[in-house]
C-alpha cells in the first residue's frame, strides 16, 4: 500500500504560469516532507522541504503548502519556466530518521 | 556534480549473469541507499546502511545482495537476474537526521 501518493501522474502548464503538484500521504508519523525534481538520464536532486510544525515553506519560485488535517501537500511554482519540465517527486519521512518514502512522481511540462 | 557517482552508468546482463553496481559518495555522509526505479512506480527503497550496519529489507530478493565496506561506498551485487528486475537504480547518501538525500545518476539495468 503506497503510503505517499501522487495522484497525477502529469501537468501541462503554459509558461509564465502557476504550477501547483499535488500529493497525498497516509502515515500520520511523517513529520518532514521534501519535493525532488528528477531530469530523464539523471538522479532525483533535493528541491525543497517542510517539516510538520509549519504550514508553509518558500524559496524563491518554489512553495511547498502543507495541510496535516488533510495529509495533504502541494508544490507551487510561479512563474513557471520551460526548465522546469521535469518529474517532480514528493517524499516523506517520519521521526527524523533517514529512510525517504516517494510518490510515484508527476511529469511537469511547462510549454513556452 | 552531486557527489554521489555511481558506475557503470548502463548495464546490459543476461539473467546467468553476475555484476556489481558500485556508489560512491565524497560528501561525508553516513548513511547510504540503494533505491529502484521502475516505470510508472514510486522510487522503492531497497537496501539503507548507517554507519556501515544494514538495515534489512525484508522484501528485496536475495538475488540483490548489498555491500558497505566503509562510509563512502556501497556496492550493489547482482546475480540471477529477472528481466523483470530491469529498471534504474539509485544510489543516495544523507548525514542522519538532516532528511534529505543526495542522489547519484544512477544505473540503468537491463536484463535479458
Amino acid at each position: 500500500d503506497q503510503q505517499v501518493k501522487q495522484n497525477s501522474p502529469s501537468l501541462s502548464v503554459q509558461e509564465g504560469r502557476i504550477s501547483i503538484l499535488n500529493c497525498d500521504y497516509t502515515n500520520s508519523m511523517f513529520d518532514y516532507f521534501l519535493w525532488y525534481k528528477k531530469y530523464p538520464a539523471e538522479g532525483p536532486t533535493f528541491l525543497i522541504s517542510i517539516s510538520s510544525i509549519k504550514d508553509k515553506n518558500e524559496d524563491g519560485r518554489f512553495t511547498v503548502f502543507l495541510n496535516k488535517s488533510a495529509k495533504h501537500l502541494s508544490l507551487h511554482i510561479v512563474p513557471s519556466q520551460p526548465g522546469d519540465s521535469a518529474v517532480y517527486f514528493c517524499a516523506a519521512i517520519h521521526n527524523a530518521g533517514n529512510m525517504l518514502t516517494f510518490g510515484g512522481g508527476t511529469r511537469l511540462m511547462v510549454k513556452p | 556534480e552531486t557527489g554521489v557517482t555511481q558506475t557503470p552508468r548502463h548495464l546490459v546482463m543476461g539473467m546467468t549473469n553476475k555484476k556489481s553496481l558500485k556508489c560512491e559518495q565524497h560528501l561525508g555522509h553516513n548513511a547510504m541507499y540503494w533505491y529502484k526505479q521502475s516505470a510508472k512506480k514510486p522510487l522503492e527503497l531497497m537496501f539503507v546502511y548507517s554507519l556501515e550496519e544494514r538495515v534489512e529489507n525484508n522484501s528485496v530478493p536475495s538475488r540483490f545482495s548489498p555491500e558497505c565496506p566503509n562510509s563512502s561506498h556501497l556496492f550493489l551485487h547482482l546475480h540471477t537476474l529477472q528481466p523483470e528486475d530491469s529498471a534504474l537504480y539509485l544510489c543516495a547518501s544523507s548525514q542522519d537526521s538532516q532528511g534529505h538525500a543526495f542522489f547519484g545518476q544512477g544505473t540503468r539495468l537491463t536484463v535479458v
